[in-house]
């Protein structure tokens, strides 16, 4: 079974620069998440999907983040300015539904923002 | 509001010995899970062992068992017979199971070298 797949792996980009990041879940899974992970912190959620509706995004900056996931199946994840904070891991994962114990993680996206 | 405190940034321990990673939490809700998770340098997430409120025995996974203790709120990860590949970050992780909002909280880590 192939396992959560994220791209780019490594993003740098200048401030105030727009940036994307993909994330493709494992098949059949309903639920994805989109967690921001700062050096030295635990992963914090910025988003999750039930399908194509949004469950929760009390914690996504809205005037620069955003988030869709198409057809129930794939994500983008968009930040547009980007700023210094925004430094962070870029993980993605799913679940086959919001209750099951287990979410499988991506390998994540690292982004530096300069 | 649920959150999770991991009190030791960082441990070391013997191969082939035991150890104990402390999780501490807090919520109001009466149902819950509690995860630990493994991230390796290679940055994914690996999920370990999954404990719900209402079990009422610990959970085990093989070497990792967590011991929960309902009442001082604490939720430890005990690895038995450590190995070299266990040296990685882990985190402790919970999340309120009495709604529709299954969301993860995680503590900040606790980085674990396993020496030879």
């Amino acid at each position: 079974e192939a396992g959560v797949a994220q791209s780019p792996r490594y993003k740098i980009i200048e401030k105030r620069q727009s940036v994307a990041f993909w994330c493709n879940p494992i098949s059949g899974h309903a639920t994805l998440y989109w967690y921001q992970q700062i050096l030295g912190q635990g992963p914090k959620l910025l988003i999750q999907f039930q399908n194509n509706g949004v469950v929760d995004d009390s914690q996504l900056p809205k005037d620069r983040f955003s988030a869709e996931r198409l057809k129930g199946v794939d994500s983008t994840l968009k930040i547009q300015p980007a700023k210094l904070e925004d430094s962070a891991v870029y993980l993605c994962a799913s679940s086959l539904v919001s209750q099951t114990p287990e979410a499988f993680f991506g390998q994540g996206t690292r982004l530096t923002v300069v | 509001a649920q959150k999770i405190t991991q009190t030791q940034p960082g441990m070391f321990v013997q191969e082939k010995e035991a150890v104990t990673l402390d999780c501490t939490y807090d919520t109001s809700d009466p149902s819950y899970g509690l995860f630990w998770y493994k991230q390796p340098s290679s940055g994914e997430m690996i999920f370990l062992i999954y404990q719900g409120s209402y079990d009422q025995q610990n959970a085990t996974e093989g070497r990792y068992s967590l011991n929960f203790q309902k009442a001082r709120k604490s939720a430890n990860l005990v690895i038995s017979a450590s190995q070299l590949g266990d040296s990685a970050m882990y985190f402790c992780a919970m999340r309120e199971e009495g709604g529709s909002n299954y969301k993860l909280t995680f503590g900040k880590g606790t980085l674990l070298t396993v020496n030879p």
